[in-house]
């Protein structure tokens, strides 16, 4: 079965400073991953996507996240933090849903990023 | 394009009431997902359609909980009877099958409050 785990339920930068969210996934084949952002009351927004293509993804808002096999890992980053990038953060694998005509998404349980001045 | 859009955006019932919630998807878009989000539980598919059938109901959670979707443009979440713990946001997204793999766009979410 595809899932991913996040590692930190909570991260604390102070602005300016690099962003670390760490998420590891377990597949039976290569999977396609994601992170999606979620602003407060807001929705999820995709920030970017791995898809088996280059394993440096670049997303939105400089955010990007390097896939490692060897290391079962999704890491997302970003060189300097923005107050305005305090979010909750999901990192997420897609799988085949039932009929296999498509996909589904499994969550991991979020990682709140918290930006200081 | 308006993005997913769903109503009511905030919804305050009492136990025992019927609540419907509302989808619209993206126009040209043929699968449709209900999730609901709490703190204890996270992200839980409950329900997708794919051209307006159910696929995989086998989220939800019992047997208050319906979903139908009568054409491609709208879709509806009901409850009835709700419950204190139905408390949740629900959200609403939709993809297509010849966009990238899993992409979805969410609607941003209906938060339901069972008193």
């Amino acid at each position: 079965a595809q899932s991913v785990t996040q590692l930190d339920s909570h991260v604390s930068v102070s602005e300016g400073t690099p962003v670390l969210l760490r998420c590891n996934y377990s597949s039976s084949y290569s999977p396609s991953l994601f992170w999606y952002v979620q602003h407060p009351n807001k929705g999820l927004q995709l920030l970017l996507k791995y898809t088996s293509a280059a394993t440096l993804v670049k997303g939105i808002n400089g955010f990007e996240a390097e896939f490692k096999k060897s290391e079962t890992s999704f890491h997302l980053t970003k060189p300097s933090a923005h107050m305005s990038d305090a979010a909750e953060y999901f990192c997420v694998v897609s799988v085949p849903t039932y009929s296999n005509s498509g996909y589904a998404l499994n969550f991991g349980k979020g990682t709140s990023l918290l930006v200081t001045p | 394009d308006a993005g997913v859009i769903q109503s009511p955006r905030h919804e305050v019932t009492e136990m025992g009431q019927e609540v419907t919630l509302r989808c619209k998807p993206i126009s040209g878009h043929d699968y449709l997902f209900w999730y609901r989000q709490t703190m204890m539980r996270g992200l839980e598919l409950l329900i997708y359609f794919n051209n307006n059938v159910p696929i995989d109901d086998s989220g939800m959670p019992e047997d208050r909980f319906s979903a139908k979707m009568p054409n491609a443009s709208f879709s509806t979440l009901k409850i009835q009877p709700s419950e204190p713990r139905d408390s949740a946001v629900y959200f609403c997204a939709s993809s297509f099958l010849g966009g990238s793999v899993g992409e979805q766009f969410f609607g941003p979410g209906t938060r339901l409050t069972v008193l």
